[in-house]
């Protein structure tokens, strides 16, 4: 089956310093990728939708200087958290949509990377 | 604005018990609602989808319902076992075309005891 990968799984950094993170759709080709934020024993929230070659499209209330995403190829999206603040200590999550979807699926062609766990000193 | 809830927001059982999740929606114009299982520290595994189309789907011990009018799913798990302890996410795609936004529930945090 389709599989995204996040990259580090988990990142301790001090405060002021910035850090990427890494969404790879490892065998399919993506046109857009999502990335959502998770605090602890809070559901997902939606930051943004990146899609390749374009700007991303940020919701309300995420400020887009402070968290940078680009979507340089079909098979990757990355997330960079500016200046982070232990605030933004969070679980960050992507999804992939596949640009070829299967005819038929069970499930919706969009595909979920494991996660990564950023703490902010 | 699209508001989903999920009760109740933990639970805790006894293996073999048969158990009802609940999701509810805001706004019925939804294109689909898919269930979510997340095991700690860990991503997403998509368990069930309906389309707004659909009243039900089952996978194995897992029956999703979907009432579209009312803004209600639940997901029914029967015979439970410890390996079914996760939190479970319902999230609801919005019925614009193309449009892949999911709006995630609050999540329901199961425990099933040995």
């Amino acid at each position: 089956g389709a599989v995204v990968s996040q990259h580090p799984s988990w990142v301790i950094c001090k405060s002021g310093t910035s850090v990427k993170i890494e969404c790879r759709s490892l065998d399919f080709q993506a046109t857009t990728m999502f990335w959502y934020r998770q605090f602890p024993k809070q559901s997902l929230m939606l930051m943004a939708t990146s899609n390749e070659g374009s700007k991303a499209t940020y919701e309300q209330g995420v400020e887009k200087d402070k968290f940078l995403i680009n979507h340089a190829s079909l098979t990757l999206s990355t997330l960079t958290v500016t200046s982070a603040h232990p605030e933004d200590s969070s679980f960050y999550i992507c999804s992939a949509a596949p640009v070829v979807r299967p005819i038929s699926s069970s499930t919706d062609t969009q595909y979920f990377g494991p996660g990564t766990r950023l703490t902010v000193l | 604005k699209q508001e989903v809830t999920q009760i109740p927001a933990a639970l805790s059982v006894p293996e073999g018990e048969n158990l009802v999740l609940n999701c509810s929606f805001t706004d019925s114009a939804i294109y689909n609602l898919q269930w979510f299982r997340q095991d700690p520290g860990k991503g997403l595994t998509s368990l069930l989808l309906i389309q707004s189309s659909q009243r039900e789907q089952t996978s194995g011990r897992l029956n999703a319902s979907l009432d579209k009018s009312s803004g209600r799913s639940t997901l029914y798990i029967a015979a439970s076992q410890p390996g079914d302890s996760a939190t479970y996410l319902c999230a609801v795609r919005r019925s614009t075309s193309g449009t892949y936004k999911y709006i995630f529930g609050t999540g329901t945090r199961l425990k099933v005891l040995a």
